[in-house]
């Protein structure tokens, strides 16, 4: 069984551009979501996908926006950066009975 | 909007000590999770309470929930340095869909 991966592992980009981030859930979840941890402070939920419709959505503005594909994998695509957006920023799969998030390892934004 | 909080933010303790985290939130949830996170890293699971009452343990670890007092604690037994982390619950949010988390307590278990 394999678990829920992430690519890059770590990013820099300049303020203003445009950035894609990648996850593929873990085997079995059919259910993606998203969250953004800034350092020193809890996750926070961006959104979440379930049969590729985004069904779940935090208080993030509409520059960050996603995407799921038929095997289950997302996109979080963020647009026009901020400094405020450096973060690790962390995927999570499940099943539709929530009974257990996986987290994958993340992937460390830096906006400079 | 659920809101979790957690109690305390930062704990040191020595090794053989005992104690409590606890993880208040504001409203109804059928579902708390125990998450621990080492520097650098990610989430890694470590309890989910699915009623009231239920009380799981792993090691010199126990979670209970009381969902009457939407209270859950994290009880850590005869500390060894190990378990130094930062330990976050989160409630299920079941109208958004997703988890809203405490602020995360750091443990320092100290030899």
């Amino acid at each position: 069984e394999t678990g829920v991966t992430q690519s890059p592992t770590h990013l820099i980009k300049t303020r203003g551009q445009q950035v894609t981030l990648r996850c593929s859930s873990q085997s079995g979840h059919n259910t993606v979501s998203w969250y953004q941890q800034a350092l020193g402070q809890g996750p926070q939920f961006i959104f979440q996908y379930y049969r590729e419709e985004e069904n779940g959505r935090g208080n993030f503005p509409p520059r960050f926006s996603g995407l799921q594909f038929p095997n289950y994998s997302s996109e979080l695509n963020v647009n026009a950066l901020e400094l405020d957006d450096s973060a690790l920023y962390l995927c999570a799969s499940t099943d539709t009975g929530w009974a257990g998030y996986t987290f994958g390892s993340g992937t460390r934004l830096t906006v400079v | 909007e659920l809101k979790v909080e957690q109690n305390p933010l930062f704990l040191s303790m020595q090794e053989g000590k005992n104690y409590t985290i606890y993880c208040n939130y504001s409203t109804t949830s059928d579902r708390l999770y125990w998450y621990r996170q080492d520097p650098g890293k990610s989430l890694e699971s470590l309890f989910v309470l699915l009623s009231n009452g239920a009380v799981k343990q792993e090691g010199r670890l126990m979670a209970s929930l009381d969902t009457k007092a939407r209270l859950s604690t994290l009880h850590i037994t005869a500390a060894v340095h190990d378990l130094s982390a930062t330990y976050f619950c989160a409630a299920l949010d079941t109208g958004r869909r997703a988890l809203t988390f405490g602020s995360g307590t750091r443990l320092q278990v100290q030899p």
